[in-house]
C-alpha cells in the first residue's frame, strides 16, 4: 500500500508562513488533499489538487505538487494563532475510493 | 459544505459491554462511509468502508465480529463495538466521500472510554 510521510513537528511565528511537507510512493494517487484537525475534533478538508495540476492556490493557502519527486506541500500565508492544529495530507483515486492519510504535523503558531 | 454528525461524542462503558455510535450525513445523502480509529499523536487508522445496503469491507487486522457495521439507510452508518475491551479505547471518525474528487466530510469523532 501507499505510505505518506510528513514531519512530525512545525513552530512558527505568527504572521510567518508555514510550509507544511509531505512525501508519498504511490504515484497512482489521482487527488491530494489537506485537511486539518483540531485538538478533539474531526478532519477539516481544506483543499486539494488534481495530480495533473502543479499548484493551486486558495486564499492564504498554496499548494504545490511536484510529482516526479513525490512531494507535496502546503504553504499558509500569514500564520494565525488559529492556524494551530495538525495538519493531515492524503492521496486518493477520488470517488468512493479510500485515501491514505499521512502521519500529520502539529503546526503550532507563536504569537 | 456537507455535514457529518456523530452521536456520542464521548462515551464511557464497562469492559464486557457493547457500544453502537452514530454518523450521520445531514445535507447530503451517502452511500459510501468510512470508520476510522485514531490513536493519540497518530494518524487515522482505516476500519471500514461502510456500504449502503451491503457488506462493510473491512481492513486487513479490523476484526468485522467486534466492530459490527450496519449501512441501513443513505444517511445513517452504526458501528458497534462488540464486548469492549480496555485497549478498545480511541478516537473513532467517521467520514462520507462527496463529489468527483472524493473529498471526505468528517464527523466530529467519538471518544470511546472502556473501563
Amino acid at each position: 500500500g501507499e505510505d505518506v510521510e510528513q514531519s512530525l513537528f512545525l513552530s512558527v511565528r505568527e504572521g510567518d508562513s508555514s510550509v507544511i511537507n509531505c512525501t508519498y510512493t504511490d504515484s497512482s494517487s489521482t487527488y491530494l488533499y489537506w485537511y486539518k484537525q483540531e485538538p478533539g475534533a474531526g478532519l477539516q478538508l481544506l483543499t486539494y489538487i488534481f495530480s495533473n495540476m502543479d499548484m493551486k492556490q486558495d486564499q492564504r493557502l498554496t499548494v504545490l505538487l511536484n510529482k516526479k519527486d513525490k512531494h507535496l506541500s502546503l504553504r499558509i500565508a500569514d500564520t494565525q494563532t488559529g492556524d494551530s492544529a495538525i495538519y493531515f495530507c492524503a492521496g486518493g483515486s477520488g470517488g468512493y475510493q479510500k485515501v491514505t492519510f499521512g502521519t500529520g504535523t502539529k503546526l503550532q503558531v507563536i504569537p | 459544505g456537507a455535514v457529518v454528525s456523530q452521536h456520542p461524542s464521548r462515551v464511557i462503558c464497562k469492559s464486557g459491554t457493547s457500544v453502537k455510535i452514530e454518523c450521520r450525513s445531514l445535507d447530503f445523502q451517502a452511500t459510501t462511509m468510512f470508520w476510522y480509529r485514531q490513536f493519540p499523536k497518530k494518524s487515522l487508522m482505516l476500519m471500514a468502508t461502510s456500504n449502503e445496503g451491503s457488506k462493510a469491507t473491512y481492513e486487513q487486522g479490523v476484526e468485522k465480529d467486534k466492530f459490527l457495521i450496519n449501512h441501513a439507510s443513505l444517511t445513517l452508518s452504526t458501528l458497534t463495538v462488540t464486548s469492549a475491551h480496555p485497549e478498545d479505547s480511541s478516537f473513532y471518525i467517521c467520514s462520507a466521500p462527496v463529489g468527483q474528487a472524493g473529498e471526505q466530510y468528517f464527523g466530529p469523532g467519538t471518544r470511546l472510554t472502556v473501563t
